[in-house]
């Protein structure tokens, strides 16, 4: 029973153009979601967040959206660029644990083509 | 000078063997964790201590025990390995979480087990 799905697992974006990662939750007691990207042979770092009570988040080329009705969420990245080729974690967490509980869901690879 | 370290990067080894694998982290963390993330790439907490008691332990068989000598440690020891066993295992840490606030997380670069 997976609380967050990334339904994609990969995408292929030319570089420039606009990527869309999608995310659905089931879980509507989750209080923020968060986007983290893994290279190959690293861990995942943190990239951008958004608290439950928002539906936008921006910065700088990354903006996440948040569909609360439609438990969905986001993230674009524009333009794209050759570097942004990672796979993106998408992950929730909620205050029943006291935020020490984060889940995450499978990744999405994304690829840039130059 | 790496905010998460964990080691070893790699480990082979048979059914039935005992390893642990270590983390230290540099940040000042109150909070640490361990994942698994299995063949199908999901990311799975299996535990977390805050400043080195145990808060989260998510049903993970008994073979697997955390240790955490200090806050800036949280070693894991596996016992009695298994072929199911295989997988990267990643260490994190976060500052203390207050509840319903934003906890990021600082992850290791993981620890590939495989059981053979």
């Amino acid at each position: 029973d997976q609380q967050v799905k990334q339904n994609s697992p990969s995408l292929s974006v030319q570089e420039g153009r606009i990527s869309i990662l999608n995310c659905d939750y089931t879980n509507s007691m989750f209080d923020y979601f968060l986007w983290y990207k893994k290279y190959p042979a690293e861990g995942p770092t943190f990239l951008i967040s958004i608290s439950s009570i928002k539906d936008k988040n921006e910065d700088g080329r990354f903006t996440v959206f948040l569909n609360k009705s439609a438990k969905h969420l986001s993230l674009h990245i524009v333009p794209s660029q050759p570097g942004d080729s990672a796979v993106y974690f998408c992950a929730a967490s909620s205050g029943d644990g006291g935020g020490f509980k984060t889940i995450f869901g499978a990744g999405t690879r994304l690829f840039v083509k130059a | 000078d790496t905010a998460v370290s964990q080691t070893p990067k790699y480990l082979v080894t048979q059914m039935g063997n005992d390893k642990s694998i270590k983390c230290e982290q540099n940040l000042g963390h109150d909070t640490m964790y361990w994942y698994k993330q299995d063949s199908k790439k999901f990311l799975k907490i299996m535990f977390s201590y805050n400043n080195k008691e145990l808060i989260i332990n998510e049903t993970v068989p008994n073979r697997f025990s955390p240790k955490s000598p200090d806050k800036a440690h949280l070693n894991l020891h596996i016992n009695s390995l298994e072929l199911g066993d295989s997988a990267v295992y990643f260490c994190a840490s976060s500052q203390k979480p207050s509840n319903r606030g934003l906890n990021i997380q600082y992850f290791g670069a993981g620890t590939r087990l495989s059981v053979l």
